[in-house]
């Protein structure tokens, strides 16, 4: 079973949808969450980190369940501009090493 | 503020030469990491590193690979007699000082992408 596990789309959705990625962790010591994004043979970036009482920015919305080893982003009002590789990341306690999901793909269509 | 820097952005190296990648993290960051990235996978972890020191290694493959942070200029990753398998792209990240019980976000470097012929 992988570490981090996500569905790897694509999802392709219209301009103005709402659309939900999820992530799935199997190590309970997992601490840190994150998400990044990476566009097509560039470098990962970060979109932001997650936190137990759930974080939003702007349009983008994650969720932690901690109980279901669960991670969730959500992005309302979907631009041309998000179509990316979405990147599901955890890393454990008192360790300092990423652990990358292998990404959802996310294609934004007029 | 420069990001995270990596040179070269591509390489092409044949088999049996050697393979040198550079990464200067971010000002005021003395943590690097190097990931790499095979075609249509994930990235994986390969080493941690502070100056002169090497953190953790466990993903380094056990020969052919080393990597280094001298405590003036870039952190290197040095593949020695490359072959085939080792074309991928190959990122370099950077974060702050690490206190146990945080952890702090990385930042990457745009990468280098290494073609063995």
């Amino acid at each position: 079973r992988k570490e981090v596990e996500q569905d790897p789309g694509p999802f392709n959705v219209p301009e103005g949808a709402t659309v939900a990625f999820n992530c799935t962790y199997s190590n309970s010591a997992s601490q840190s969450f994150f998400w990044y994004r990476q566009d097509c043979r560039k470098e990962p970036k970060l979109l932001m980190s997650v936190y137990s009482s759930g974080n939003e920015d702007g349009r983008f919305t994650a969720q932690l369940n901690r109980a279901s080893q669960y991670i969730s982003l959500l992005i309302r009002d979907s631009k041309l501009s998000d179509s990316a590789t979405y990147l599901c990341v955890v890393n454990y306690l008192n360790t300092d090493k990423l652990i990358f999901g292998t990404g959802t793909r996310l294609q934004v269509f007029p | 503020n420069a990001g995270v820097m990596q040179n070269p952005r591509h390489l092409v190296r044949r088999r049996g030469q050697e393979a040198r990648l550079r990464c200067s993290p971010m000002k005021g960051h003395s943590h690097v990491y190097w990931y790499r990235q095979l075609p249509e996978e994930g990235l994986k972890f390969m080493v941690y590193l502070q100056k002169e020191n090497i953190i953790d290694e466990s993903g380094m493959p056990k020969e052919r690979f080393s990597a280094e942070f001298p405590k003036e200029g870039p952190s290197i990753l040095r593949i020695q007699q490359v072959v085939r398998g080792d074309s991928a792209a190959y990122f370099c990240a950077s974060s702050p000082s690490f206190d146990a019980g945080t952890s702090y976000e990385q930042y990457f470097g745009p990468g280098t992408r290494l073609t063995v012929t």
